[in-house]
């Protein structure tokens, strides 16, 4: 069946570093691919997504493009910062019958100041 | 934020009891959802609904069962708890647009079960 596979956490960085958490996936249709932020103590969010191969998700510094050629969905921001410490779930739809979403194990990050 | 409440937010009860949790939506979505979240593993679907009386199975569905009588309310039955079933527990919604439906997420139902 469909999956998703994420990079272990938990990751540690100082403000104002790169950050890449890298995601790949299987999946026998289309899926549409999603990244998910969990802030301590509340439910999950949308944090971006992206419905076809080579489409850009982005949204608060944040990217991700759709590879289909090497089945990936690989997470990025230029400078992270402290309010960024979260954790981040890969994630796919079905996009058939109950869209239900597929997730990853979820990547804790920290950034210190 | 999605209207989507889950109650109770927190719960300890025994092994062998049987335990409701409930999540009520304002937003008239069609499709609801039952997630687990454990360390190691994400978020893993119990159940869905796909409308009025209408569920179907996810990956982890052994030993709960869900009931879905109005369209704002999705049950999760965990029939007799376990040790193994302490864990925190999501509700989620969709309506399906096509394609990149997103789902919105409850706050989330801590479970303990001794």
């Amino acid at each position: 069946g469909d999956s998703v596979t994420q990079m272990e956490g938990p990751v540690t960085l100082s403000e104002e570093a790169f950050l890449t958490i890298n995601c790949t996936y299987t999946a026998t249709g289309y899926p549409s691919l999603f990244w998910y932020v969990q802030y301590p103590g509340e439910g999950l969010q949308l944090l971006l997504k992206a419905t076809k191969a080579d489409d850009k998700g982005s949204n608060k510094g944040f990217e991700a493009t759709y590879r289909k050629e090497t089945t990936s969905f690989h997470l990025e921001k230029g400078s992270v910062q402290v309010s960024d410490s979260a954790v981040y779930f890969c994630a796919l739809s079905d996009n058939t019958g109950g869209f239900k979403t597929i997730f990853g194990a979820g990547t804790r990050l920290f950034v210190k100041a | 934020d999605a209207g989507i409440t889950q109650s109770p937010r927190h719960k300890v009860t025994e092994t062998g009891t049987p335990v409701t949790l409930r999540c009520h939506q304002t937003e008239n979505h069609r499709y609801m959802y039952w997630y687990r979240q454990d360390p190691g593993h994400g978020l893993r679907l119990i159940h869905y609904s796909y409308g009025v009386k209408d569920t179907d199975k996810g990956e982890v569905s052994d030993g709960y069962s869900v009931s879905r009588s109005k369209t704002e309310d999705f049950l999760l039955t965990l029939e007799s708890a376990t040790s193994s079933q302490t864990s925190v527990y999501f509700c989620a919604i969709s309506e399906s647009t096509g394609e990149g439906t997103e789902a919105f997420f409850g706050q989330g139902t801590r479970l303990t079960v001794v």
